[in-house]
């Protein structure tokens, strides 16, 4: 059972916005960078977001992510056909020793 | 480019071992950590661990803790993931992801490349 909480689904028109929850602990984000994952069924993950609110080279403006205390948020705007993906929150743990992932929220365009 | 390359699907029985390969490609293969990260069917990813090929210093999940090795071969840039004594609750999708570090390789932790994952069906 994951220590980061996701709502399981999200959905939006496109071109519209979707923000994604991200809750942990003092132990995991409180203390910790997050990082945010894309995952299309059948590929292999990216990652949209690392340091909180940094993206890689050839991540899209689009996508931001941002933190405050023990929860994180991603952001989605202009919202397009080819986001609908899972994604997923992910970050160091201190107490567990590992590294932990958030329990995954599907994104629906409409 | 940066590659991770792993192949297939793998069928085991349970009690069994299984031995997985991701070789890596397009980067100083001694300069990042690989992790190994596992989805079962409908669940959450679970991250297993990580291996720096600069020391062959490994970092194990604790649950997989007995379980699991994980070594590297540096001449052909290879890491592999063995895990032991498989169960029906092993059946997954198996990634491995390189680790990109933001000051301390644990707080600043993320997976930066990842690989295509290798099915790994645990069935008697």
């Amino acid at each position: 059972q994951s220590v980061l909480t996701q709502p399981p689904s999200v959905s939006a028109a496109p071109g519209q916005e979707v923000t994604i929850s991200c809750s942990g602990g003092s132990s995991n984000i409180g203390n910790n960078f997050v990082s945010w994952y894309q995952h299309l069924p059948g590929t292999a993950p990216k990652l949209l977001i690392y340091d909180n609110n940094k993206r890689p080279s050839g991540i899209p403006d689009r996508f931001s992510g941002s933190k405050s205390g023990t929860s994180a948020t991603l952001a989605i705007t202009g919202l397009q056909t080819g986001d609908e993906a899972d994604y997923y929150c992910g970050t160091w743990d201190t107490s567990l020793s590992a590294y932990v992932f958030g329990t995954g929220t599907k994104v629906t365009v409409l | 480019q940066v590659q991770l390359v792993q192949f297939g699907a793998e069928v085991k029985k349970p009690g069994a071992s299984v031995k997985l390969s991701c070789k890596t490609s397009g980067y100083t293969f001694s300069s990042n950590a690989i992790s190994w990260v596992r989805q079962a069917p409908g669940q959450e990813s679970e991250w297993m661990g990580w291996i720096d090929p600069n020391t062959g210093d490994t970092n194990y999940a604790q649950k997989l803790q007995g379980r699991i090795t994980m070594t590297t071969e540096t001449s052909t840039s290879t890491v592999y993931m063995e895990l032991r004594s498989l169960r029906s609750d092993d059946t997954a999708m198996y990634y491995c992801a390189r680790r990109r570090c933001s000051g301390t390789c644990y707080s600043g932790a993320s997976l930066d490349y990842w690989g295509q994952g290798t099915l790994v069906t645990v069935s008697s």
